[in-house]
């Protein structure tokens, strides 16, 4: 069955680097489009970037200087690069898969990042 | 960017009664192939966001047929027919016809 399941540290300290990776199994990444999506606490919603089936990548503009979204196929691995964090990108970080555009039909279950010293 | 603004932010409704949720976009979700990219999710307290409704109107595979979507271009509206216990969380609509996807507000759905 599809799985997508972020992993990565809970906490880092501001101006520092945020790591996560999406490990799937269940589909190909050669086959569909892995998001990142981002919801601080008590809030709604936020979308961080794309990577699509065949290796392009796509970002939010209010984060494009900052984020950087790769990928191994090899091991099934999305990965994204945050940088310069600061305390409001507190929050849960979610990978999610498309069928179309928006259309995000499977959510991994999400991993909390706090930002603070 | 796409700016969806949904209304009411919350809902207050019993069991058995029907909702429904407006998500009014500031742009056209219709997009040049035809198809309007607007989606319906649904996160319960403490989970992740699940898939309700794509492409407007179409039923993701076992959702409850009591959830039901509607609309074009810039107005959409989530109905509920009959809530249920489980129904309760915050629902999200997120278009994909411009890049970057957006997300609506969310309408938290309470018992009263």
């Amino acid at each position: 069955q599809v799985q997508l399941k972020e992993s990565g540290p809970g906490l880092v300290q501001p101006s520092q680097t945020l790591s996560l990776t999406c490990t799937v199994s269940g589909f190909s990444l050669t086959s569909y489009n892995v998001h990142w999506v981002r919801q601080p606490p008590g809030k709604g919603l936020e979308w961080m970037g794309r990577m699509r089936y065949n290796g392009d990548t796509s970002y939010n503009s209010a984060l494009k200087s900052r984020l950087s979204i790769s990928r191994d196929t090899s091991k099934n691995q999305v990965f994204l690069k945050m940088n310069s964090l600061q305390t409001d990108d507190t929050g849960t970080y979610y990978c999610t898969r498309d069928r179309a555009p928006g259309y995000f039909d499977y959510w991994g279950q999400g991993v909390m990042v706090t930002v603070s010293s | 960017d796409v700016v969806l603004t949904q209304t009411p932010p919350t809902l207050s409704a019993t069991i058995g009664q029907s909702v429904s949720i407006s998500c009014r976009s500031s742009q056209s979700l219709l997009h040049s192939n035809g198809n309007t990219y607007l989606h319906w999710l649904l996160q319960r307290p403490g989970q992740s966001p699940q898939l309700l409704i794509y492409l407007v109107s179409r039923l993701e595979s076992g959702v409850p047929n009591r959830f039901s979507g509607s609309g074009s271009g810039t107005d959409f509206t989530l109905k509920i027919s009959g809530v249920e216990a489980e129904d309760l969380g915050v629902y999200y609509c997120v278009q994909g016809t411009h890049a970057p996807w957006t997300f609506g507000g969310g309408t938290k759905l309470e018992l009263k």
